[in-house]
């Protein structure tokens, strides 16, 4: 079984600013992907980006980027620039290569302050 | 297409009713799975299909819970004699089995609610 930690329940940041949001996992398989997912009030959950764990090299999607250190099995969230659009629960993970199910942190209620 | 769809969105019921979920994934995708939701947690897994098969059940889908995919595209969640603590948010999801990560494509969700 994996578990995943989001230590931080609520983060705000102020429009236009960055942002990192912290998550650190815990698993015994070698071969692994790390997701973010948003999801925004009573919306459903989406996409941000994807991390392959063999890769060193950190992803980056647009204004979302990612710190991953794997020795640390540790995998923050950047958000640059941040936008009110951003305001969401915000949910970190981990899946095996061969596994068949995602398991979620707790997840961390981002606000966006205008 | 339009991504991963459930009906209906919300359902009240009361305490002993039985309640059944719908979820049409994305057409080219032959995996689904469900997942509940918890206010202030993340999605648990409860199950998931490879085409018709069911091939993985959590702990959590005790013997009133059961989930079919009769032809391998939509997929039902049936809870029998609901309690209280099955008020969730009951997420289904999409992949294509070869996927790099398994990405899943998830839907908006069932919340339920039992009086």
């Amino acid at each position: 079984a994996q578990t995943v930690t989001q230590s931080q329940p609520e983060m705000s940041v102020q429009e236009a600013e960055t942002v990192t949001l912290s998550c650190t996992y815990d698993t015994s398989e070698s071969d692994y992907y790390l997701f973010w997912y948003k999801q925004p009030p009573s919306r459903q959950m989406i996409l941000v980006i994807r991390q392959e764990a063999y890769k060193q090299q950190n992803a980056t999607e647009n204004r979302f980027s990612v710190n991953f250190q794997k020795a640390a099995k540790s995998f923050s969230l950047k958000i640059s620039d941040s936008q009110l659009g951003d305001a969401a629960m915000y949910f970190c993970a981990p899946s095996p290569e061969t596994g068949n199910q995602f398991y979620f942190g707790t997840g961390t209620s981002l606000t966006v302050i205008p | 297409d339009t991504g991963v769809s459930q009906d209906p969105r919300h359902k009240i019921t009361k305490r002993g009713q039985n309640v059944t979920f719908r979820c049409d994934p994305i057409s080219e995708h032959n995996r689904l799975y469900w997942y509940r939701q918890t206010l202030g947690q993340g999605p648990e897994f409860l199950t998931y299909f490879q085409n018709e098969a069911q091939l993985e059940k959590s702990r959590l889908l005790s013997d009133r819970f059961s989930a079919e995919r009769p032809k391998g595209s939509f997929s039902t969640l049936e809870i029998q004699r609901t309690e209280q603590g099955d008020s969730a948010m009951y997420l289904c999801a999409s992949s294509l089995a070869g996927t790099p990560g398994n990405e899943q494509f998830f839907g908006p969700g069932t919340r339920l609610t039992v009086l």
